[in-house]
């Protein structure tokens, strides 16, 4: 079973202070994804990534930003977090190779901004 | 405008009821249509994937139709379990995770 890994699972932040959240998988999976989840709105894409060293910017890349070092690890940094980003963020990974690719997603990590 | 409508917002049934949950679109290209599951305060897990200009999968008690001309998929639960109790997202798009379209979710209460 493909496995995506997220940390932490809920952080508080201060306004204006550094935020990363992690993420991990083990699926050799090339594509990995940052959405984020609000109340009244279906998941939105802020970063992917296709590759190792690079990232590309989502729907909302706005005061985010991505990394990408190896294939397993794809972290999301907010330099200056604000309240309006408080919200929870999921990682995913697919398969790109497949026909119909599936997103595996981690469970979350529930961001409060202060 | 919400490219990804779901209805109904939400649900309450019983334990053994089956239920329809509907899924109207407008995002394009619509290739893949998936439907998930959240479990509260967790991720989504693929239920069933639809890609056929008119198509049906079946997953267990999941079953699931998708309408490409209407735009309209469903997604049938049969013999409702208490386990059911979660959120189910729809989501459309090309073969790409990168374009895919996320509805909102229907959150689904099975009660005893």
């Amino acid at each position: 079973e493909a496995a995506v890994t997220q940390s932490p699972r809920s952080k508080v932040a201060v306004t204006g202070g550094k935020v990363t959240l992690s993420c991990h998988q083990t699926n050799n999976h090339d594509y990995m994804y940052w959405y984020r989840q609000d109340t009244g709105h279906g998941l939105r894409l802020i970063h992917y990534s296709y590759v190792a060293d690079s990232t590309e910017k989502g729907d909302i890349p706005d005061g985010y930003k991505a990394s990408r070092p190896s294939q397993e690890n794809f972290s999301l940094i907010l330099e200056l977090a604000s309240l309006s980003q408080t919200a929870v963020y999921f990682c995913a990974s697919s398969d790109r190779g497949r026909s119909a690719e599936t997103l595996y997603f981690g469970s979350g990590t529930r961001l409060t901004v202060l | 405008k919400t490219q990804v409508e779901q209805s109904p917002q939400s649900l309450v049934v019983r334990q053994g009821e089956n239920c329809v949950l509907q899924c109207n679109y407008s995002v394009t290209p619509d290739n893949h249509l998936r439907w998930f599951k959240q479990d509260t305060g967790k991720g989504l897990v693929s239920l069933t994937v639809l890609v056929d200009q008119k198509d049906k999968t079946s997953n267990g008690r999941y079953s699931a139709t998708l309408d490409k001309d209407a735009k309209h998929s469903t997604l049938h639960i049969t013999a409702t379990l208490l386990d059911d109790t979660a959120t189910y997202i729809c989501v459309v798009g090309p073969n790409s995770g990168t374009y895919q379209r996320f509805g909102t979710g229907t959150k689904l209460q099975v009660v005893p």
